[in-house]
């Protein structure tokens, strides 16, 4: 059951642009929703998160918006850099429960 | 201080063996979560373990089990192994505090890979 969907598997950006990776979810009870950054044989590490309380959260380069109304959040990455290059998740939670896409992996060409 | 512990690295076994997967968690956190990586699947959520109860489970069928000790280490087992059980499994442990990630931490994986 996939509660959470990254329906682009891919997104390839130019340096010092905006990359914008989108996430949708369909369990409305999901109450907090956090984006990991993958890179190859490493585990996932956390990016940001949001509480559905919120709808927008911003941590330097990096802003998460969230719409609640459209079961959708996003991430910005503003200016986007070579080393931005990795899998991005999205994840939501509830309770004991975290979910994750399928993830989108970001590309960043110098 | 220390980060999630995850053993073996890699691991190669054969269709119909069992094998057990390891995790040390962040020392203090009590909460451990399994999850697996196949491509395109994205992060499957296995179990959760806290206390050395299961709280939550997924879609996985009964051949993927675990167990958490008292020590907050965690074990995860899979029998009969199938030729599309090959994925990364990854676990995390988390202090369920006020962190802005719930103090969610993912080892770096165990590769499995079923011949």
């Amino acid at each position: 059951d996939q509660q959470v969907k990254q329906n682009s598997p891919s997104l390839s950006v130019q340096e010092g642009r905006i990359s914008i990776l989108n996430c949708d979810y369909t369990n409305s009870m999901f109450d907090y929703f956090l984006w990991y950054k993958k890179y190859p044989a490493e585990g996932p590490t956390f990016l940001i998160s949001i509480s559905s309380i919120k709808d927008k959260n911003e941590d330097g380069r990096f802003t998460v918006f969230l719409n609640k109304s459209a079961k959708h959040l996003s991430l910005h990455i503003v200016p986007s850099q070579p080393g931005d290059s990795a899998v991005y998740f999205c994840a939501a939670m509830f309770m004991n429960d975290m979910r994750f896409g399928a993830g989108t992996r970001l590309t960043v060409k110098p | 201080k220390a980060g999630v512990t995850q053993t073996p690295r890699y691991l190669i076994k054969t269709r119909g063996q069992q094998v057990t997967l390891s995790c040390s968690p962040i020392s203090g956190h009590r909460s451990v979560s399994w999850y697996q990586q196949t491509p395109g699947q994205g992060l499957q959520f296995l179990f959760e373990y806290f206390s050395e109860t299961q709280r939550n489970k997924g879609n996985f069928p009964g051949r993927f089990s675990g167990r958490q000790f008292s020590n907050s280490r965690s074990e995860m087992n899979v029998s009969t192994l199938e030729l599309g059980d090959s994925a990364l499994y990854l676990c995390a442990s988390s202090s369920r505090t006020g962190e802005a990630n719930y103090g969610y931490t993912f080892g770096s994986g165990t590769r499995l890979t079923v011949v």
